[in-house]
């Protein structure tokens, strides 16, 4: 039982290129998201998914994009990336018995020259 | 617009002493607040309080919930150099289940 999963763990991409974060889970929860966090700032939450094939916008989306093909996977894609979008990425899930305790991955380092 | 505010954002003590994170929110249909420890990696579960003016304990931790006057607290006693993390505090809303973060408060604890 791996828990929550993220590819790659680091990153460094120059600005204008874009790259997908991929976050698996084994634990058959429903519900994924994702987060940034950057210093000082806590963790902003930039989309979600409440279920397969289905995402929705959080506090700071702009600039990102999502898809939920499987229930397993939550994939956070950016298109151009910038240098603002230089973060450590968290990827989160919950089940339907525990929706209030989030379940993290161990984060993508992420930095846009 | 849901809110949390933690304090202090930092904190520097010395083993052995005793700490108190202050946690404040503003969630709409308020359902739970949550407290998480980060240390340079993932955030790990502390707590999960949902009633007022009930204690819960796990070693030297403990919170505390005022669904009155809207905060929370942690207490760390006879703090160690592993208790050093990100103490984020969370709360969710019973509408969206969604977990609105505060800012955290950065504690480290010299030897």
């Amino acid at each position: 039982n791996a828990g929550v999963t993220q590819t790659p763990k680091f990153r460094v991409l120059k600005t204008g290129q874009s790259m997908t974060l991929l976050c698996a889970q084994d634990m058959n929860h429903e519900y994924m998201y994702w987060y940034r966090q950057d210093p000082g700032m806590g963790l902003r939450l930039i989309h979600y998914s409440v279920g397969e094939g289905t995402t929705a916008k959080g506090e700071v989306p702009d600039g990102y994009n999502v898809s939920r093909l499987k229930k397993q996977n939550f994939l956070l894609g950016l298109e151009s990336a910038a240098p603002s979008q230089t973060s450590v990425y968290f990827c989160a899930s919950t089940g339907v018995g525990a929706r209030d305790t989030q379940y993290f991955g161990p984060g993508t380092r992420l930095t846009v020259l | 617009e849901d809110k949390v505010v933690q304090s202090p954002l930092s904190l520097v003590v010395h083993e052995g002493d005793t700490v108190t994170l202050n946690c404040s929110y503003e969630v709409t249909n308020f359902r739970s607040l949550l407290w998480y420890k980060q240390e340079k990696k993932a955030p790990t579960f502390l707590f999960m309080l949902t009633s007022s003016g009930i204690e819960k304990k796990s070693g030297r931790l403990s919170s505390i919930l005022d669904k009155k006057e809207l905060f929370s607290i942690l207490n760390i006693t006879a703090t160690q150099t592993g208790d050093s993390a990100i103490y984020l505090c969370a709360g969710v809303s019973g509408g969206s289940y969604i977990p609105t973060f505060g800012r955290g408060t950065s504690l480290i604890v010299h030897p």
